[in-house]
């Protein structure tokens, strides 16, 4: 079964708008980590924003805020005001504590974002 | 040169050539990784490497060999690779190799687009 899920294959955003990128996770460990990267068509993934499982409070990185329903099993990335460069494959991501395999980072299948100028 | 770095950016081999692949990060960090990209498919995890030595090898075909002679470089060395080898291979480093927290945050490299014919 997918871990990581993410169902938006493309989104398209206009300039200065906010744009939520949907992520779900599918795990029994209660210790967790989430993080969502950027990748640019250049190749190199970019880590922007990370949420631990006992976070009380939603993580923000300036414009980066990770949307954290945790009964829904949701962590969705919110980009405010959209910029030209935020244009890129973004990727969401877990890591267990208590994974099997040392805890590796789990990958979704990613959601292309294109910014509208 | 701060954080990682990878060697080179594009190859292109046949499939008799040896080649190697290397990286190299900035951070102080104690795991290094290797992961492929292909097309269309989630980052695949193929090593990983703690304190210099090898903790995960994901079932990665012998004609892909690691070496990590010390915490801040890790080799990715190729032997009579296939076609369907060819894809991006990112390397990743991290504090830590176990666990969901902050500190194992993974950051990555630029990547290495390689093409075999």
């Amino acid at each position: 079964a997918q871990k990581i899920t993410q169902t938006q294959p493309g989104m398209f955003v206009q300039e200065k708008e906010a744009v939520t990128l949907d992520c779900t996770y599918d795990t029994s460990d209660p210790s967790y980590g989430l993080f969502w990267y950027k990748q640019p068509s250049s190749g190199e993934m970019i880590f922007l924003i990370y949420q631990g499982s006992y976070d009380q409070q939603n993580a923000t990185e300036g414009r980066y805020s990770l949307n954290f329903q945790k009964a829904r099993k949701s962590a969705n990335l919110v980009i405010s005001a959209s910029q030209l460069g935020d244009s890129a494959m973004y990727f969401c991501a877990m890591r267990e504590l208590n994974g099997g395999s040392q805890g590796n980072l789990i990958f979704g299948k990613g959601t292309k974002l294109s910014v509208k100028p | 040169e701060t954080g990682v770095t990878q060697t080179p950016r594009h190859l292109v081999m046949g499939m008799t050539n040896k080649k190697s692949l290397k990286c190299e990060q900035h951070l102080g960090h104690n795991a290094m990784y290797w992961y492929k990209q292909s097309a269309k498919k989630p980052l695949e995890l193929m090593f990983v490497y703690n304190f210099k030595e090898q903790t995960e090898n994901n079932s990665v075909p012998s004609r892909f060999s690691p070496e990590c002679p010390n915490s801040s470089h890790l080799f990715l060395h190729l032997h009579t690779l296939q076609p369907e080898d060819s894809a991006l291979y990112l390397c990743a480093s991290s504090q830590g190799a176990v666990g969901g927290g902050a500190e194992e945050t993974q950051y990555f490299g630029p990547g290495t687009r390689l093409l075999v014919l």
